[in-house]
């Protein structure tokens, strides 16, 4: 079955430790997203990327990093600097395909989350 | 600046009743509008999506509208089923693919 593999589900980290979430898709999309999910609000958008060796940053990419080396792995390293790193983490994929207004409408495919906390 | 809010921000019904979510957004120039579900623990999963054209869709039990003009949209769950307990979160994307997510709304559906 295709779709996206986020490991660990589970993740406790000490302050000052950096980490990385896996994010891992077989769907062949060629765009991947990290989203930070807290109590209350909106998924907000951390990094995207559109195709391999390239990403972008979102509204808060302060305080972590990400790569793409291949279109179907897309991890993302939450660092030391960043200021509250405590949340359930979403990567998500979706197609870019035909047109760029066709690709809009493609829905997200989304991982099961990692929920990370820093103590 | 581009929002989406959502209400109410929970609810709770009897199995076998129905119920509307509600979503309000300011995104524009508007694209499409996606009903996405997520149950406790999990990513979200697309129910509907809406675009500037269509006023209502359906998906099962699910039944979405948009007015575009007032910029509002519903989600209308019929005959609620126990596994209908989720948050249901509203998207909205601007032409430029600005995606905005609402808070969503934390549905428990008791026996």
């Amino acid at each position: 079955d295709g779709g996206i593999t986020q490991s660990p589900k589970y993740l406790f980290r000490k302050e000052g430790q950096n980490v990385t979430l896996s994010c891992e898709q077989n769907l062949n999309h060629d765009a991947m997203y990290w989203y930070r999910q807290d109590p209350g609000q909106g998924l907000r958008l951390i990094y995207y990327s559109q195709i391999v060796n390239d990403f972008q940053k979102g509204d808060i990419a302060e305080g972590y990093s990400v790569s793409r080396e291949k279109k179907e792995s897309f991890p993302l390293t939450v660092t030391s600097a960043q200021k509250n790193p405590t949340a359930f983490y979403l990567c998500a994929s979706r197609q870019a395909h035909g047109t760029i207004q066709s690709s809009y409408n493609s829905p997200l495919h989304f991982g099961n989350g990692t929920r990370l906390t820093v103590t | 600046k581009n929002q989406v809010e959502q209400s109410p921000q929970s609810l709770i019904i009897l199995e076998g009743k129905n119920c509307t979510l509600q979503c309000n957004y300011t995104v524009s120039p508007f694209s499409n509008l996606r009903w996405y579900k997520q149950d406790t623990g999990r990513g979200p999963v697309s129910l509907t999506i809406m675009t500037f054209s269509e006023n209502t869709k359906s998906n099962g039990r699910y039944t979405a509208t948009l007015d575009a003009d007032t910029k509002q949209s519903s989600l209308h769950i019929t005959a609620s089923q126990l596994s209908d307990s989720a948050s249901y979160i509203c998207v909205v994307s601007a032409m430029y693919d600005d995606m905005r997510f609402g808070a969503g709304t934390r549905l428990t559906v008791k026996p």
